[in-house]
């Protein structure tokens, strides 16, 4: 059973297309974390998202925390083919630091 | 700066051989270090995590075992691999919750 639920698992769009990336959990988190990962290659931490109802962005990428940080979602503007790749969520449940990762949703803007 | 190293890239190995997968990190001291094991295209598993020399915290049984002799090395070993080991492995490391991954190395039990 998986901890974090992403949705959708296969995100195909056009370039300039908006998408939306989902990370839902029954369970609540300190911390919570967005990467990418290219194939072949590891994950690429995007950001960290701490604080419940926490809003940030990365130029065309805005990630928002829940209100009771059991939630989470990745917005992209005007999407890119260079944003195609895995996005995975991860969150942060004990004192020791350990990522629990979602089963990931992959992205492909075609041009 | 920081860097992590994971070796090697690529690995193919007969069923019943064993496995040495070696990371060491450079530009920290004391890092939590990890191990984790992907599926193809999916999220990844913790297999193993260490906050020190010679502590490792096991999270899935299996086939696997992993050693820290020193402080920014972290290796992950098999006495007889089975062909459920076939995965892309990666060794990552943290402070203060942010993380960093290696490079990966995809290994194929044949």
């Amino acid at each position: 059973t998986q901890l974090l639920e992403q949705s959708p698992q296969f995100l195909s769009i056009q370039e300039g297309e908006n998408l939306t990336v989902y990370c839902n959990s029954s369970s609540v988190f300190s911390s919570l974390q967005w990467y990418r990962q290219e194939p072949g290659e590891g994950p690429v931490l995007l950001v960290t998202v701490v604080t419940g109802g926490e809003v940030k962005k990365l130029k065309r990428l805005t990630f928002q925390f829940g209100d009771a940080r059991k939630d989470s979602s990745l917005h992209i503007t005007a999407a890119q083919p260079g944003d195609t790749g895995l996005y995975l969520c991860a969150g942060i449940t004990d004192s020791w630091g350990k990522l629990q990762f979602g089963a990931g949703t992959q992205v492909v803007v075609t041009p | 700066s920081q860097t992590i190293h994971q070796w090697p890239a690529t690995l193919v190995q007969p069923v019943g051989s064993p496995l040495s997968l070696e990371c060491t990190v450079e530009g920290t001291s004391n890092p939590n270090l990890y191990w984790y094991r992907q599926a193809a295209g999916r999220g990844l598993q913790l297999l193993f995590y260490s906050v020190g020399i010679g502590q490792i915290s096991s999270e899935v049984p299996q086939n696997l075992s992993a050693s820290r002799p020193q402080d920014r090395q972290f290796i992950l070993s098999s006495k007889k691999l089975l062909l459920s080991d076939s995965g892309f492995y990666l060794c990552a490391w943290s402070q203060n919750y942010g993380y960093t991954f290696g490079s990966g190395t995809r290994l194929t039990v044949v």
